[in-house]
């Protein structure tokens, strides 16, 4: 079975400073993650997925995440943060032969200005 | 150009009245989801739909029940809707491959009166 636990439940940052998300997993096999944007009351966008291809994932408004296998990570990081980065983010996780995703218990981001 | 549409955004109903929750999808995806999220809780998976398969959850209550009548559409029924099921319900599409994020729409949000 697959699991992620996100690190932090709630990080605060101030506009224009680096923004960092921290996710472990645990999977059986070679996993497929991916990292969710959840503003209020809206569903969930995509902003990057790990599929075992290059190990740094870019994804969209300037977030990206590294997969480290030795450590089992796969962290989030935004150079500069915006107001418009305050919400949820959720750590997912796919494994080999299970289409079902499994969900981190998300960290909330705010951002001050 | 929305890939994945929920109607309504806002639903309230009457305890123990039945309520229907839908969701299309222009994506041609195997696979749809429904989710249940209450506040500042990851999404919990009910079920989901591999084509015509039908797949509970093994947690999920008898009172959530699933139709997917065409590849389009799938819609979720609350057969007596209790206060604890006010949440918000995301439905998710996928191809249903490990390497498929999921791709979720607006949401609905349920409020039991």
């Amino acid at each position: 079975a697959q699991s992620v636990t996100q690190l932090d439940s709630h990080v605060s940052v101030s506009e224009g400073t680096p923004v960092l998300l921290r996710c472990n997993y645990s999977s059986s096999y070679s996993p497929s993650l991916f990292w969710y944007v959840q503003h209020p009351n809206k569903g969930l966008q995509l902003l990057l997925k790990y599929t075992s291809a290059a190990t740094l994932v870019k994804g969209i408004n300037g977030f990206e995440a590294e997969f480290k296998k030795s450590e089992t990570s796969f962290h989030l990081t935004k150079p500069s943060a915006h107001m418009s980065d305050a919400a949820e983010y959720f750590c997912v996780v796919s494994a080999l032969n299970d289409y079902k995703l499994s969900f981190g218990a998300g960290t909330t981001v705010t951002v001050r200005a | 150009d929305a890939m994945v549409i929920q109607n309504p955004r806002y639903q309230v109903t009457q305890f123990g009245k039945p309520v229907t929750l839908s969701c299309s999808q222009t994506l041609n995806h195997n696979v749809m989801y429904w989710y249940q999220q209450k506040s500042s809780q990851a999404p919990k998976l009910l079920f989901h739909y591999y084509d015509k398969d039908f797949n509970n959850e093994a947690d999920t209550p008898d009172n959530f029940q699933s139709r997917r009548p065409n590849t389009s559409f799938c819609f979720l029924d609350i057969r007596s809707p209790g206060l604890g099921d006010a949440a918000m319900y995301l439905c998710a599409t996928s191809r249903g491959t490990m390497v498929s994020e999921a791709f979720f729409g607006q949401g609905t949000r349920l409020t039991v009166v």
